[in-house]
């Protein structure tokens, strides 16, 4: 099956900073989404971005399908952006049978 | 969007028994899925619920063994059965609309 590899695994930033958090995967595929879940354990849709780029606020994404990478720029982080960030992906176009990556742990301090 | 009641939020139990969960989306949907998410690790798949037909079961895990029922398009349960401290996990539901998943705020199980 295919392969999500996420980097780096651990971040620490302090509050302001900026990131950039980085999804590959090991084949082609038709849907890609990234997800925040909180300290509480839950998980937030941030993204739909199979191709192209986005942004919401301080958060945007970019994936580059062709060379099978997606990245989650953060900017001015706070502490609320606090917790693990996966991305997921599938080879069809709908959100099933969504395979995630092994997430990257941020944790934002004053 | 989707939004997504899960119950119950967490539940201790003793190995042998059986949790059923319960899951109910605020709108009709087409795809339902469960996933687990074992301590500090990713998340995997167990099953696509979709209403009308028997859930589709991923690679690892069988209907024997975490049986699903989705009566409607709103609502879906996953039984845990016979359950061992392997088991201990946190279980979630899933939703999609259009192409982007939602999620509940999931089970969190311990099995003594």
């Amino acid at each position: 099956g295919i392969q999500v590899e996420q980097s780096p695994p651990d971040l620490i930033l302090q509050e302001g900073a900026n990131s950039t958090l980085r999804c590959n995967f090991s084949d082609s595929v038709n849907n890609l989404q990234w997800f925040h879940q909180n300290p509480w354990g839950q998980l937030i849709n941030l993204f739909y971005i199979p191709s192209g780029t986005k942004q919401n606020g301080r958060l945007s994404a970019t994936t580059v399908a062709t060379e099978r990478y997606s990245l989650l720029y953060i900017s001015s982080s706070q502490t609320t952006d606090s917790g693990v960030y996966f991305c997921a992906v599938s080879q069809g176009g709908t959100a099933s049978k969504l395979t995630f990556g092994t997430g990257t742990r941020l944790q934002v301090t004053l | 969007s989707a939004v997504i009641s899960q119950k119950p939020s967490r539940d201790i139990c003793q190995r042998g028994t059986s949790l059923t969960i319960q899951c109910q989306v605020d709108s009709q949907v087409t795809m339902m899925f469960w996933y687990r998410q074992q301590p500090g690790q990713s998340l995997t798949l167990i099953a696509t619920a979709n209403q009308g037909s028997e859930a589709t079961y991923e690679s690892g895990f069988v209907i024997d063994k975490f049986p699903i029922s989705r009566p409607n398009l709103t609502f879906s349960t996953l039984t845990v059965s016979n359950m061992s401290p392997e088991d201990s996990s946190i279980y979630l539901c899933s939703a999609a609309t259009n192409e982007k998943l939602f999620f509940g705020s999931g089970t969190q199980l311990s099995v003594l």
